[in-house]
């Protein structure tokens, strides 16, 4: 069983949606959580860290993790086309991090 | 600020030859740096941490090295290149264990 699984999608709605995307995760060990948006050919790009259970709301992003159910969530409002992006979800313990393969979304104008 | 800088953005070599990526991070102190390959189309593979300078701590057995001759100085290297070393080479940098990690821009690496 993988540390981090990730549905690759790809997603695709439409400019305006609220988009949902997921990460389940093995390890109860697990202190921090983050989102990570990668465009093509780029690096990716931390979005959201999260240390606790609960909601994290910044602008259009809410990032959620629920640790009893080893799930963490994040959510778009009113996505735009500039939203399309592979998303990569990871989590950390010490020093080392665990990603998930990463959802590629597109969002169509 | 911070900033991480990786070079070159695209390589194209033949099997063989040797490899030196090079990463280099302006801004902080002694951060923990980080080499990933990702695949096309697969996550993050990590293939070499470090905490400081001349440790070197490697994920996965293959024909690649990494070198931390100063602070802020991280390189990727390898003497031969395989078909199957082909893919997107991350540079990371994290201070502490509270952070998350900042990437660079990657270099694309197709070995033919």
């Amino acid at each position: 069983q993988k540390e981090v699984e990730q549905d690759p999608g790809p997603l695709s709605v439409p400019e305006g949606a609220i988009v949902s995307l997921n990460c389940t995760y093995s390890n109860s060990a697990f202190q921090y959580f983050m989102w990570y948006r990668q465009y093509s050919r780029k690096g990716p790009e931390l979005l959201m860290y999260t240390y606790s259970s609960g909601n994290k709301e910044d602008g259009r992003f809410t990032a959620q993790v629920d640790k009893s159910s080893k799930y963490i969530s994040l959510f778009i409002r009113d996505s735009q086309p500039s939203d399309s992006a592979t998303y990569l979800c990871a989590m950390k313990n010490f020093n080392k991090f665990y990603f998930g393969s990463g959802t590629k979304l597109n969002v169509k104008p | 600020s911070q900033t991480i800088h990786q070079w070159p953005a695209t390589l194209v070599q033949p099997v063989g030859s040797p490899l030196s990526l090079e990463c280099t991070v302006e801004g902080t102190s002694n951060p923990n740096l980080y080499w990933y390959r990702q695949a096309a189309g697969r996550g993050l593979q990590l293939l070499f941490y470090s905490v400081g300078i001349g440790q070197i701590s490697s994920e996965v057995p293959q024909n690649l090295s990494a070198s931390r001759p100063q602070d802020r100085q991280f390189i990727l290297s390898s003497k031969k290149l395989l078909l199957s070393d082909s893919g997107f080479y991350l540079c990371a940098w994290t201070v502490g264990t509270g952070d998350g990690y900042t990437f660079g821009s990657g270099t694309r690496l197709t070995v033919v």
